[in-house]
């Protein structure tokens, strides 16, 4: 069955460390996304892809790095620069990024604490 | 700015009907989205609106009105797996930019 697969499900950062959280697509698709989930806040767009080797900025990029080397694969890290990395990220992707009607699939999630 | 207001909480009973209500001001408009989360698990795509009007897909129907930036989904014959956050997120200009909303949590009671 395709889908997208994050891992690890749960992750903990220690203080001054960098964290790499995995996300694998086999739907084929050109557009991958990074969101981060706060309990009553939307997701907010960290980085985008719409193709291999290239990348954007989203709204809330700084303190993260991704990279797309393969279509199948979006890796975030989690830099020591994110002061506040406490969160539900999700990964997504979707068969274009400019398509309309094209709704972004989901992966479960990876929920990233402080020790 | 861009916004998506929608309830942060609603409670309906087992076998109701249930309407869930977005408004939105974004840059530019390329379509509007809702989709089901329950907690701790993956979102999940349940519809799309462009044009206004209704759009249905079995128990779930989604209304837009681009002209007040609004839209809702309407939920018959509620069941207990319905319990879940129901998330609306618009496409704005620029092809790639979806904002979402915060989400509406649904309890669904016997």
């Amino acid at each position: 069955d395709g889908g997208i697969t994050q891992s690890p499900k749960y992750l903990f950062r220690k203080e001054g460390q960098n964290v790499t959280l995995s996300c694998e697509q086999n739907l084929n698709h050109d557009a991958m996304y990074w969101y981060r989930q706060d309990p009553g806040q939307g997701l907010r767009l960290i980085y985008y892809s719409q193709i291999v080797n290239d990348f954007q900025k989203g709204d809330i990029a700084e303190g993260y790095s991704v990279s797309r080397e393969k279509k199948e694969s979006f890796p975030l890290t989690v830099t020591s620069a994110q002061k506040n990395p406490t969160a539900f990220y999700l990964c997504a992707s979707s068969i274009g990024v400019s398509g309309r009607n094209q709704p972004q699939h989901f992966g479960d999630g990876t929920r990233l604490s402080i020790l | 700015g861009q916004n998506i207001d929608q309830p942060t909480e609603m409670t309906a009973t087992e076998g109701a009907i249930v309407q869930i209500n977005c408004t939105y001001q974004t840059s530019g408009f390329n379509g509007l989205f809702w989709y089901q989360q329950h907690a701790g698990e993956a979102p999940t795509f349940l519809s799309y609106n462009v044009l206004d009007g209704l759009e249905e897909k079995g128990r779930f129907s989604s209304f837009l009105s681009r002209s007040k930036g609004y839209s809702y989904l309407l939920l018959k014959e509620l069941q207990m797996k319905d319990s879940a956050s129901y998330l609306c997120a618009v496409k704005g200009t620029g092809g790639f930019k979806t904002i979402f909303g915060a989400g509406t949590r649904l309890f669904v009671k016997a």
